[in-house]
């Protein structure tokens, strides 16, 4: 069974200093990996995904994230977090895989708080 | 373009009664999936359709059920309502095959 960790409950960090969130997965299969962003009071947004390529991958409001196969992780990172940022994020994982099971699988979520 | 949609907002239902869940997807957005978040359980896949067909299903007891109409527009049922259903009922909308999803505000759904 695919499965996703994110060992952090909570990060802290101060504003302008890089922040990294962690997320280690489990497939067994091909993933595709995605992290999303849940503001206070607002939906689940959309900030990045890999599939394939790069092992760097750009996504929105100046966040990146790592696919490293060798260590099942997809950390995302920021070079200079905002205040604005404080927020939940979760990872998720597909197993898209020929036999794959094809569901979304979510991390529990990290909560990013970024002091001024 | 109209973000993805969730009627009701709110919802307070009593044990045993059912209760319908609306999503209107983001326009030519043929997938629709639903979730269910809850603090204890976190963010948890219900199912997932694609031109009125179920493509995927999560490890949910059938008092759950879902369908999509022809538009696209997404309805999710569950029946014979029990406490622990209480929670956050998350719908999310995205193209064919980029699995790239946008989610609504969610319903939130009480039940006493």
């Amino acid at each position: 069974a695919q499965s996703v960790a994110q060992p952090e409950d909570q990060v802290n960090v101060a504003e302008g200093n890089p922040l990294t969130v962690k997320c280690t997965y489990s497939v067994s299969g091909n993933p595709y990996l995605f992290w999303y962003v849940q503001y206070p009071n607002r939906g689940l947004q959309f900030l990045l995904k890999y599939i394939t390529g790069d092992n760097l991958v750009k996504g929105s409001y100046g966040f990146e994230a790592e696919f490293n196969k060798s260590q099942t992780s997809f950390h995302l990172k920021k070079p200079s977090a905002l205040v604005s940022d404080s927020a939940l994020y979760f990872c998720a994982v597909r197993d898209t895989s020929p036999g794959g099971s094809y569901i979304p699988t979510f991390g529990r979520g990290t909560s990013l708080i970024v002091h001024p | 373009k109209a973000g993805v949609t969730q009627t009701p907002r709110y919802l307070i239902k009593t044990r045993g009664q059912q209760v319908t869940l609306s999503c209107s997807p983001i326009s030519g957005h043929r997938s629709v999936s639903w979730y269910q978040q809850t603090p204890g359980q976190g963010l948890q896949f219900l199912f997932e359709y694609f031109s009125e067909t179920q493509r995927n299903k999560g490890n949910f007891p059938g008092r759950f059920s879902g369908r999509q109409f022809s538009n696209s527009r997404s309805e999710m049922n569950v029946s014979t309502l029990e406490l622990g259903d209480s929670a956050l009922y998350l719908c999310a909308s995205s193209l064919a095959e980029t699995y790239e999803q946008y989610f609504g505000p969610g319903t939130r759904l009480t039940v006493t």
